[in-house]
Order: structure tokens, then sequence, then C-alpha cells
């Protein structure tokens, strides 16, 4: 039930590009990307939902493939600031409770200048 | 606009001891989430909260772990008779009512250290 996301960790140098990516094997409603740094709480970057409503920072962008059952974080031009574990927190299509998000292990980024 | 506010942000206990944790929502925020984050792990869900209500408590530990989102004050993570595999960050989030979906905004984690 738990995301699995790929890769588990990733080094970049300022200015690449890097993909996360998030699946599920479970239908979907929602996908909920953050970001967190160590010792702090994560920051929220972005949502999808079902549908192709998308909610976040204008500098990230993400894809979520309903069928699939699979998003992607997308950064571009990575900077200092980037560095951090992201997390995908998936909800699921499913009656009853709904709002709790079920977290993958993480993929810890680096940037380096 | 004050965020998520969580207290206290560390705290020691004894094994046996009582833990309590304490999270405020963002103004206007009426549902309160608790997660529980192990080191260099993910975040795990535990209990989801309404004023007054538990809406889903399914990772929750059966055993020792209550929750509450009284109808004033702050919600309530309590850890009855700590153990030292309890220690952890605690993270709670907030989020407006979800319609549609909203983002879930964090607090700064209650770091719990049982000796």
């Amino acid at each position: 039930q738990q995301p699995v996301q790929s890769p588990q960790a990733v080094i970049l140098r300022e200015g690449e590009d890097a993909v996360i990516n998030c699946s599920s094997s479970k239908a979907l409603y929602s996908v909920h990307w953050y970001r967190q740094k160590h010792g702090e709480a994560p920051v929220f970057l972005m949502i999808l939902l079902k549908g192709g409503e998308q909610k976040g920072h204008e500098k990230i962008s993400a894809s979520f493939n309903e069928k699939k059952q699979q998003s992607s974080l997308y950064l571009t031009a990575s900077q200092l600031s980037y560095s951090g574990t992201y997390f995908c927190g998936t909800e699921g299509n499913y009656g009853g409770s709904q709002g709790n998000l079920i977290f993958g292990k993480g993929t810890k980024l680096s940037v380096k200048p | 606009n004050a965020g998520v506010m969580q207290n206290p942000r560390h705290l020691v206990r004894r094994r046996g001891q009582e833990a309590r944790l304490r999270c405020s929502p963002m103004k206007g925020h009426s549902h309160v989430y608790w997660y529980r984050q192990l080191p260099e792990e993910g975040l795990k869900f535990m209990v989801y909260l309404q004023k007054e209500n538990i809406i889903d408590e399914s990772g929750m530990p059966k055993e020792r772990f209550s929750a509450e989102f009284p109808k004033e004050g702050p919600s309530i993570l309590r850890i009855q008779q700590v153990v030292r595999g309890d220690s952890a960050a605690y993270f709670c989030a907030s989020s407006p009512p979800m319609t549609p979906r909203n983002e879930q905004f964090f607090g700064p984690g209650t770091r719990l250290t049982v000796l």
C-alpha cells in the first residue's frame, strides 16, 4: 500500500534537472509532494488531483497518470536550496476516510555547487 | 497568520511515563492529522481528527496511544507507558475543509526521546 519512490537518492550539480517518480499499487485520488530538510518539518510543494487539477509552486512541475497510478516530480535548473528529501503522499480513491496520506520512503536529493 | 504550532518541540521521558503532545492547527483549519517519523524514514499516518471526532485511527497502535481534538483547545496525542520504541519525531498537520482536497500544512514536530 505504501507508494514506491525512485530513485532513492540522487546527486546533482547546480543547474541540472531531476525527475522523481512515485507509483502506487492502488487507485489514487490525489498525490501530494513535500520536501523535508534535515531536522525540519515537511514543506508542501504540489498536489495533483484526479481529473487534472493541480495546486503548487510555479517553479516546480509534476504529472499524475491516473491510469498507471503514477506521479512524477520535475525539478529543473536545480538550485542549492532544492537539497532535501522529497516525499510523495498518496490518497486513495476509495470511499470512507479521505485525507490521510500514505507516504513513500522518500528520495534524497543533494545539489552540489 | 501563524502556522501549525506544536509543543513541546523536544520531550524526554523515561520508560513507563506518559507523553502528551499538543498541536494547534492553522486558523480556519478544522482537520488535524498526526504522523510519526523514525530517523531516515518516511512519515507514517497515525490518526485523522476533526473537532470532537476521530475520523480515521487506522494508523494508531491499539494500546497506549490515544488522540483527541476537543471543541476548544489544541489536539492532543497521548502516549501512555512509553517504551524506547516510541522515540521518534511526531508531526501534526492541518488542512481546511476538503472541498476539494487540500494540502496539509505541517507543524515543526515534537521529538520524543524515551530513555
